[in-house]
């Protein structure tokens, strides 16, 4: 079946520690994209990828990073400089470069602090 | 950004129809969509409507666009318990989506 999958599910981060949450799909989709979700909130854009090699920051890109090598792939570092890491982070993709066709959304990554 | 709003909850009873409201501030968007979360989950398509258009009805569902006052809305009819979730509507402008907050929708029996 084709999806997206992100793992781990859960993942906890001690203080002053780089954490990497994995991104794959396999619907061949161009865009990717980061939302991180707070409780009681809606979904906020942290990085976004409409082509391999290239990325462009969000609303909240401060404290993260990124990477596109693969189509399939596009990985997300929550770095130390993200003070207030804890939250549900989504990964979504997209057919069309962009966005004009409905987003495809992976089962989402909790991260928390230790 | 723009901005999409919802109202946080919704409480109906099994049975009875649910409309979820929505508005949203960007005239040119393409398509605006209604997203389904359970919990501990992503987020599920349910359907979306095209901007040209106003009223997409499928099965239970039944999206109403009116495009002068900006104002979209989800109907569930006969709405169940698994309906119990949270709902998002959504706006596309160029290469980002916007997501409004989330309506809680409690099904009770």
């Amino acid at each position: 079946d084709g999806g997206i999958t992100q793992s781990p599910k859960y993942l906890f981060r001690k203080e002053g520690q780089n954490v990497t949450l994995s991104c794959e799909q396999n619907l061949n989709h161009d865009a990717m994209y980061w939302y991180r979700q707070d409780p009681g909130q809606g979904l906020r854009l942290i990085y976004y990828s409409q082509i391999v090699n290239d990325f462009q920051k969000g609303d909240i890109a401060e404290g993260y990073s990124v990477s596109r090598e693969k189509k399939e792939s596009f990985p997300l570092t929550v770095t130390s400089a993200q003070k207030n890491p804890t939250a549900f982070y989504l990964c979504a993709s997209n057919p069309d470069r962009v966005g004009n066709q409905p987003q495809h959304f992976g089962d989402g990554t909790r991260l928390s602090i230790l | 950004g723009e901005d999409v709003e919802q109202s946080l909850f919704l409480s109906v009873r099994e049975g009875d129809s649910s409309v979820i409201n929505c508005t949203y501030t960007d005239s040119s968007s393409t398509y605006l969509y209604w997203y389904k979360q359970e919990p501990g989950a992503g987020l599920q398509l349910l359907t979306y409507i095209f901007s040209n258009m106003d009223m997409k009805q499928d099965q239970r569902l039944t999206v109403l666009l009116n495009k002068k006052d900006k104002h979209l809305s989800l109907r569930i009819a006969d709405t169940q318990t698994g309906d119990s979730a949270i709902y998002f509507c959504a706006e596309n402008n160029f290469n980002k989506f916007y997501f409004g907050s989330g309506t809680k929708l409690n099904v009770k029996p």
